[in-house]
């Protein structure tokens, strides 16, 4: 099965730009999470996707947003970026809201200069 | 608020040691707890859960975890470590409500030496 893909791998932007990331979940999951990884913590989370829906969300200002389109791939949207936006952005996917581990990507490392 | 701590940030064991890594959470309701394993230039991978039932989980290559509920703790332990365990151990609590609020510690480094 294919598992949970990112793209892209690397990015440079400067302050003040927008981004976008973006997601494939691993088939059959329908629900997408979004995580921060700054260097040397672990990841914190931003929010959740659920069938198009966020479903819950992290302690991150509203220029972080996000979509999760019909075959449940999402994006992560980032407005105004600053310099602390620098980190490895992580994209979980699972099988629901159920008890299910999730299946994380390996991450687009974002550096703004 | 939930929160995650991981006590050891950096741990330097030889082959064959044993290992535990400390995790305690912090959250007012039911968790799930997991071990999440990051090897170099990989994505992490999931080495243990707990949900229910027997607080003693095993997992992936050797590795279990014990769950204490009366001190909130997780942790992590294999008796004899290889060279090829060499990678960053997180671990996480998420409430048993929501499948995607995972909080996760900042982690452990675990060098292993030949």
């Amino acid at each position: 099965e294919t598992g949970v893909t990112q793209s892209p791998t690397h990015l440079i932007k400067t302050r003040g730009q927008q981004v976008t990331l973006r997601c494939s979940s691993q088939s059959g999951h329908n629900t997408v999470s979004w995580y921060q990884q700054a260097l040397g913590q672990g990841p914190q989370f931003i929010f959740q996707y659920y069938r198009e829906e966020e479903n819950g969300r992290g302690n991150f200002p509203p220029r972080f947003s996000g979509l999760q389109f019909p075959n449940y791939s999402s994006e992560l949207n980032v407005n105004a970026l600053e310099l602390d936006d620098s980190a490895l952005y992580l994209c979980a996917s699972s099988p629901g809201l159920g008890n299910q581990p999730q299946h994380f990507g390996d991450g687009t490392r974002l550096s703004i200069l | 608020a939930q929160s995650v701590s991981q006590h050891n940030h950096h741990v330097i064991l030889s082959e064959a040691a044993s290992l535990e890594l400390g995790c305690n959470y912090s959250y007012g309701g039911t968790v799930n707890l997991f071990w999440y394993v990051q090897y170099p230039g990989q994505h992490l991978q999931l080495l243990l859960k707990y949900f229910s039932g027997d607080p003693l989980v095993k997992g992936i290559k050797g590795f279990e975890a014990e769950f204490i509920k009366s001190k909130f703790s997780f942790n992590l332990r294999k008796p004899s470590v290889q060279w090829s365990d060499t990678a960053e151990y997180f671990c996480a609590a998420r409430p048993n409500t929501n499948a995607g609020k995972s909080t996760f510690g900042d982690g452990t480094t675990l060098t292993v030496k030949p």
